[in-house]
């Protein structure tokens, strides 16, 4: 069954450094989101992403974030200075491929543990 | 904004007993509402989801049900078993657009002892 893969699996970085978040979403699906859950906390909403641009974002999503899809795979969130606040599981979610009637339904990668120093 | 509340935070049954996690959602245009299962280390994964234009839906020992005036719907696990221990998620999804984000409840633990 196809799913969504994320890299890398755990991050560690230093406060203020640029970190980048990889997602290959499933094949062929058109929506893209990325999420993030800080420990004990509920998941939150940070983007969605279609037709190569953003559809929507939450105040979350300030100027130190980005998101990009730069090829036909992969689907990337950039975090451009990064604050200890930033700390958090984040996860890439896809859905809908075209002639199929599950337009809701969204599916997670199993998420990168970003950890800022 | 949509906001959605889950309860209980933690809940323990003993192995073939059912157990039942509530959510309650405040934005009435809500018209999709997802479950997910999330296993320690784990992405959240899809189990069961139901539209407004549905009341009850079931799916093996999972079910979920939907009281639209109300504006709550619950997950039904039934004869559970230890594999069914994880944390559980309830989400709601605003039909005005495609674009459809998720805003979840906080998570119910569940533990299910043999």
């Amino acid at each position: 069954e196809p799913e969504v893969t994320q890299t890398p699996s755990h991050q560690v970085t230093q406060m203020g450094q640029e970190v980048i978040l990889r997602c290959v979403p499933i094949s062929n699906h058109l929506y893209f989101y990325w999420y993030r859950q800080i420990l004990g906390q509920k998941v939150e909403f940070l983007v969605s992403f279609y037709n190569n641009e953003i559809s929507e974002k939450s105040e979350i999503f300030d100027d130190q974030f980005s998101v990009e899809r730069p090829d036909g795979s992969n689907f990337t969130l950039k975090i451009r200075s990064t604050k200890l606040e930033d700390s958090a599981m984040y996860f890439c979610a896809s859905k809908w491929k075209v002639g199929t009637s599950g337009i809701k339904e969204q599916f997670f990668g199993p998420g990168t543990r970003l950890t800022v120093l | 904004g949509e906001n959605v509340e889950q309860h209980p935070s933690t809940l323990s049954v003993q192995e073939g007993d059912s157990a039942v996690i509530k959510c309650t959602y405040s934005d009435s245009a809500s018209n999709y509402f997802p479950w997910y299962k999330q296993e320690l280390g784990k992405g959240p994964q899809l189990i069961i989801d139901i539209r407004s234009n549905v009341g009850e839906k079931k799916d093996q020992r999972i079910a979920v049900t939907l009281n639209k005036t109300a504006k709550h719907f619950s997950l039904h696990i039934t004869e559970t078993q230890p594999e069914d221990s994880a944390v559980y998620f309830c989400a709601a999804s605003s039909g005005t657009d495609s674009w459809g984000k998720l805003q979840f409840g906080a998570g119910t633990q569940v533990v299910v002892t043999p």
